[in-house]
């Protein structure tokens, strides 16, 4: 059963980068995309960007300019980062894996327990 | 863009009774890119319906997709109280590649 855990610092300060980190336990991030998606607090879910195992990477226009995703396959692990943060991105993080089949990457079949980043001064 | 409008925003019944969610999309997409998901307090969404009928695995048979082009609905056919829940669709393709509706919140009438 493929598990995600992610991790990272609670609390950022204004203007300064998020960070984040989702281990994957269970199975191998190769051969697979995977996700971040966020939710803040009582709103709905948005995806941010995926990555590829290769490297390849697809990212949300609306955060495009700030957001840098990565992924270590030695480690099994892929990352997130944000930077400029401001108090709009206050919110649960999701990582999550993206199925793929013959229609191309259409849902999300595991994710993480979701971490709360709150951006505050 | 490709908006998801989902109705009602809350829904309150019993359980027994039958729920059906409303997803509107703002353009016709492929039902291959429609999926739903729950979502209970304080956890993850998981995976109910892709491709607009399939189940996800573990999935009760008392849940179904249904729909094409614009209209999709997620039906329960007898709910359990631990349906009870926010349920969200989602669409692939559109940029953003993936997008979701704004949610159901299912209540315990």
């Amino acid at each position: 059963q493929v598990q995600l855990q992610e991790s990272g610092p609670g609390l950022v300060k204004p203007s300064e980068t998020l960070s984040l980190t989702c281990t994957v336990s269970g199975g191998s991030i190769s051969s697979y995309y995977w996700s971040w998606i966020r939710q803040p607090p009582g709103k709905g879910l948005e995806w941010i960007a995926y990555i590829y195992y290769s490297g390849s990477t697809n990212c949300n226009p609306s955060l495009r300019s700030r957001v840098t995703i990565s992924v270590d396959t030695s480690k099994n692990h892929f990352s997130l980062k944000l930077s400029s943060v401001s108090a709009a991105d206050t919110a649960v993080y999701y990582c999550a894996r993206v199925q793929r089949n013959n229609y191309g990457l259409p849902y999300f079949d595991y994710w993480g327990q979701g971490t709360l980043v709150t951006v505050s001064s | 863009e490709i908006v998801l409008t989902q109705s009602p925003g809350t829904l309150s019944l019993s359980p027994g009774e039958r729920a059906t969610l409303s997803c509107r999309a703002s353009q016709s997409i492929s039902s291959s890119y429609l999926a739903w998901y729950q979502q209970k307090p304080g956890q993850a969404p998981r995976l109910l319906i892709y491709g607009a009928s399939s189940r996800a695995t573990g999935i009760p048979d008392r849940f179904s997709g249904s729909g094409s082009g614009t209209d999709f609905t997620l039906t329960i056919s007898r709910l359990e109280p631990e349906d009870f829940a926010v349920y969200y669709c989602q669409q692939y393709g559109s940029s953003p590649l993936y997008s979701f509706g704004q949610g159901t919140n299912l209540e315990i009438k």
